[in-house]
């Protein structure tokens, strides 16, 4: 069966270390996405991606990057990581922009 | 700016029918979403709204107005699994999708 699955599911960390994020899914799908949940806030687009070698910036992409050398990966890169980034990370493919979204488990990321 | 509001918290009984509403305001529609988030889990999808009317599927029920920015998620014959947060999104003539903040639904016995 096809899925979405991310990777780690946990991780704490220091501020100012690198940290990257993995996200994997086998639907096929050309559209991926990385979004951060936070109490109060609700899903928030941090970058996507509509296909191999493209990326975009969402609402909150700073201190983050992302890179798409193929279909089904699209790894989450924060830079230098800052306590505000302490949140859930949720990773989510689609089929096309009107398809429903197909969300990986989540990663919950601690930074301290 | 874009602005979608649904109620934070609702709270229903068990066997009952509860009544989510979600109010838009984007630049451009091209569709709404309902998704169900359990605690400490990911959304999942329930359904889509493009055009005007109520889409039925089982015991959940999604209904649109184009014209008065606005839709609800219809849950009949409640069930303590109904115990989840239920997320409304709205795709925008930019092909982007905004999301609302939630309505966390408590189910009582």
């Amino acid at each position: 069966d096809a899925e979405i699955t991310q990777s780690p599911r946990h991780k704490i960390t220091e501020t100012g270390r690198q940290v990257t994020l993995a996200c994997h899914q086998t639907w096929n799908h050309n559209n991926m996405f990385w979004y951060r949940q936070d109490l109060g806030h609700g899903l928030r687009l941090i970058h996507y991606s509509y296909g191999v070698q493209d990326t975009n910036k969402g609402e909150v992409s700073d201190g983050y990057s992302v890179s798409r050398s193929n279909t089904e990966d699209l790894p989450l890169t924060l830079e230098s990581a800052a306590s505000s980034q302490t949140s859930v990370y949720f990773c989510a493919s689609s089929e096309s922009v009107q398809a429903p979204l197909y969300f990986g488990p989540g990663t919950r990321l601690t930074v301290t | 700016g874009q602005n979608i509001d649904q109620p934070t918290e609702m709270t229903a009984t068990e066997g009952a029918i509860v009544q989510i509403n979600c109010t838009y305001q984007t630049s451009g529609f091209n569709g709404l979403f309902w998704y169900q988030q359990h605690a400490g889990e990911a959304p999942t999808f329930l359904s889509y709204n493009v055009l005007d009317g109520l889409e039925e599927k089982g015991r959940f029920s999604s209904f649109l107005s184009r014209s008065k920015g606005y839709s609800y998620l219809l849950l009949k014959e409640l069930q303590m699994k109904d115990s989840a947060s239920y997320l409304c999104a709205v795709v925008d003539s930019n092909y982007q999708l905004i999301w609302g903040a939630g309505t966390k639904l408590i189910i009582k016995p």
